[in-house]
């Protein structure tokens, strides 16, 4: 079955930091553009990061850059968050996500995972 | 930067078609996709590049994109149908719009 499995979630005071890890079952991550995707509680989805298939390029949002990591372990199929420095304003369920991108085109999420919940208050 | 408006909430009475808006600065000329969010679970991708449908979507949904306004839209409305449904481009990084609640009466 072709599915994503989110985990790493969990309460942590402002300041500090998480590591967030999803398993891919029934495709390859490496072959694939990978992202993560949060949404706020009661709000709307804000895509988080992406690294690309291959060389494994990467790009954040504004509003995590230099905060956040985005990496893969090719061995685990597994795509990795770690995230730094966290806000309350971080707090949100993040969805790890596949992507098709289509160059300079489009980019939509084909494959969501259930997600995991990262609450950020002291 | 590029903004997508959605209307806060629709309602449909059962069997009927649900029209959801997506309204964007001349968003006919981009790709526009749709997802569907039931409460506590992940969205689902129910409609991409404009109109078409992933594999398992039901042929009740279907979309269109024109001049500032994309539509979702959704025949035979059933109770099952109730969910939040969001509209995403790609304007040089991924947009999407606020969310639109549906309620099937």
């Amino acid at each position: 079955e072709v599915q994503l499995v989110e985990s790493g979630g969990g309460l942590v005071q402002p300041g500090g930091s998480l590591r967030l890890s999803c398993v891919a079952s029934g495709f390859t991550v490496s072959t694939n553009y990978m992202n993560w995707v949060r949404q706020a509680p009661g709000k709307g989805l804000e895509w988080v990061s992406v690294i690309y298939s291959g060389g494994g390029s990467t790009y954040y949002a504004d509003s995590v850059k230099g905060r956040f990591s985005i990496s893969r372990d090719n061995s685990k199929n597994t795509l990795n968050l770690q995230m730094n420095s966290l806000r309350p304003e971080d707090t949100a369920v993040y969805y790890c996500v596949r992507s098709v991108d289509i160059y300079t085109v489009t980019r939509y999420f084909d494959l969501w995972g259930r997600g995991t919940l990262v609450t950020v208050s002291s | 930067s590029y903004e997508l408006t959605q209307p806060l909430s629709v309602s449909v009475a059962l069997g009927q078609t649900a029209r959801i808006t997506c309204g964007g600065n001349n968003i006919g000329s981009k790709n526009v996709h749709w997802y569907q969010q039931k409460p506590g679970q992940a969205p689902v991708l129910v409609i991409y590049r404009d109109t078409n449908r992933p594999s398992g979507i039901p042929e009740r949904f279907s979309g269109s994109n024109s001049g500032n306004t994309a539509t979702l839209t959704i025949s035979r409305a059933q109770a099952g149908d109730e969910a939040d449904y969001s509209c995403q481009v790609w304007d040089s990084r991924v947009v999407f719009g606020g969310g639109t609640k549906l309620t099937v009466l």
